[in-house]
């Protein structure tokens, strides 16, 4: 196990609402990374926080966004939901040596 | 921009067969990180080996070896004697730069192993 959670861990949702997962991180790791992995796809980098503050994105719409907390935990926001969100939403922590992943939350958007 | 090619989408051995994972990689950054992470049919990501671009050594771990070419920009991955808890979807990753996130996957290679 890694020490990372996330929750919930599954989520039924209609097209055009909104959603927040959440993320605790491992003890000491000050970084957290968000993934969305569609369907038979490898992980696609979403966005990353280092001490609360947002250090890099891919390419992924501003309707994803996101937060880190004090105590390093995370959330990741997805407004106005569309058919395609539908997917498993890894977070990730890491303190500079390689990034240990959440069990994730997956996500049905209907 | 980096990339990850996985060209091998699915594999099937029986039972102590070895086998190889490919794994090809671009980037224009000098200084990367390259990964291999197993996911169960669970779905969590479980981290294997990270290697930085300036160490070409090979690496054995048990029944695990991986092997990295920077001439053919390679990174592969081979389990000997396999076994059925084997069985996952693997995955190569690439980071640039010197934090080691931020990752870039390729597509992944479904191994089933049969007993």
């Amino acid at each position: 196990e890694t020490g990372v959670t996330q929750s919930p861990t599954h989520l039924i949702k209609t097209r055009g609402q909104q959603v927040t997962l959440r993320c605790s991180s491992q003890s000491g790791h000050n970084t957290v990374s968000w993934y969305q992995q569609a369907l038979g796809q490898g992980p696609q980098f979403i966005f990353q926080y280092y001490r609360e503050e947002e250090n890099g994105r891919g390419n992924f719409p501003p309707r994803f966004s996101g937060l880190q907390f004090p105590n390093y935990s995370s959330e990741l926001n997805v407004n106005a939901l569309e058919l395609d969100d539908s997917a498993l939403y890894l977070c990730a922590s890491s303190a500079g040596l390689a990034e240990y992943f959440g069990p994730g939350t997956r996500l049905l958007v209907l | 921009a980096q990339k990850v090619t996985q060209a091998q989408t699915e594999i099937s051995v029986v039972e102590k067969e070895d086998v190889t994972l490919d794994c090809v990689y671009e980037t224009r950054d000098t200084t990367y990180y390259l990964f291999w992470y197993k996911q169960p049919p669970s779905g969590e990501l479980v981290f294997l080996i990270r290697r930085n671009s300036f160490d070409e050594q090979n690496e054995i771990s048990g029944r695990y070896s991986w092997n990295f070419q920077k001439s053919t920009s390679s990174f592969n991955f081979t389990i000997t004697a396999s076994q059925v808890v084997d069985s996952a979807v693997y995955f190569c990753a690439l980071s640039e730069g010197e934090a080691g996130n931020m990752l870039t996957f390729g597509g992944g290679t479904r191994l089933m192993v049969k007993p």
